[in-house]
């Protein structure tokens, strides 16, 4: 069975701190999709990032960055200098590629990381 | 860049009355997922359509139904509405293995 696992419920921080957040997952496919999304107050959904399981790369994005390593089945991200506008909850999630029409599943949904960044 | 349509954003409805949802996905995507949000909680996988057809169906209850018409828009329909309905309905769209994109959702609240 597919889970998502993100230990850290709330975490608090002052402005400009960095903060990562954790993600371990359980698969037993070998091709699947990890993502984060990210939910302000607002209650959408936002799209944040989306890696590929065999592509294990870090990758960067302005003050935002992923460290995937399948060895541990971790999907870490990490936000540099946070902003009061970076609080939100963020969900990573999982999901995998189904075999007909090579479209992608349903996604399951870590329980959620609630970061509090006070100025 | 068109972006998942949800109707209505909120709906108040009583108890045991039917609520329906509406989801127009992104032009050309091809499949259509729904997710409902408690309070609290992380999104839970409804059900999902590829192509007008069901593909997938998750922790669906059986007083809920949906379906995909020919101009590929979904439709969640649920009846006999208890207390603990009330969450955020996503809906996402997406294309082959490209990502699912969410909609604004809509809020229902049974009172």
């Amino acid at each position: 069975a597919q889970k998502v696992t993100q230990a850290q419920t709330e975490i608090s921080v002052v402005e400009k701190e960095d903060v990562t957040l954790d993600c371990v997952y359980e698969t037993r496919d070998t091709t699947y999709y990890l993502f984060w999304y990210k939910q302000p107050p607002s209650g959408e959904l936002v799209f944040l990032i989306r890696r590929n399981s065999f592509d294990e790369q870090n990758e960067i994005s302005g003050r935002y960055s992923w460290n995937f390593q399948k060895s541990t089945s971790s999907f870490n991200f990490t936000i540099t200098a946070s902003q009061v506008v970076d609080s939100a909850v963020y969900f990573c999630a999982l999901s995998e590629i189904l075999d007909y029409g090579g479209s992608q599943g349903n996604l399951i949904f870590g329980k959620g990381t609630k970061l509090s960044v006070k100025p | 860049a068109a972006g998942v349509i949800q109707s209505p954003r909120h709906l108040i409805k009583e108890k045991r009355e039917t609520a329906t949802l509406k989801c127009y996905p992104i032009p050309r995507h091809d499949t259509v997922y729904w997710y409902q949000q408690g309070p609290g909680q992380d999104p839970q996988f409804l059900i999902s359509f590829y192509e007008k057809m069901q593909s997938d169906k998750g922790s669906i209850p059986d007083r809920f139904s949906a379906q995909q018409f020919s101009d590929y828009h979904s439709e969640l329909n649920m009846s006999s509405l208890e207390l603990g309905d009330s969450a955020l309905y996503f809906c996402a769209s997406g294309q082959a293995l490209d990502t699912q994109y969410f909609g604004p959702g809509t809020r229902l609240t049974v009172l």
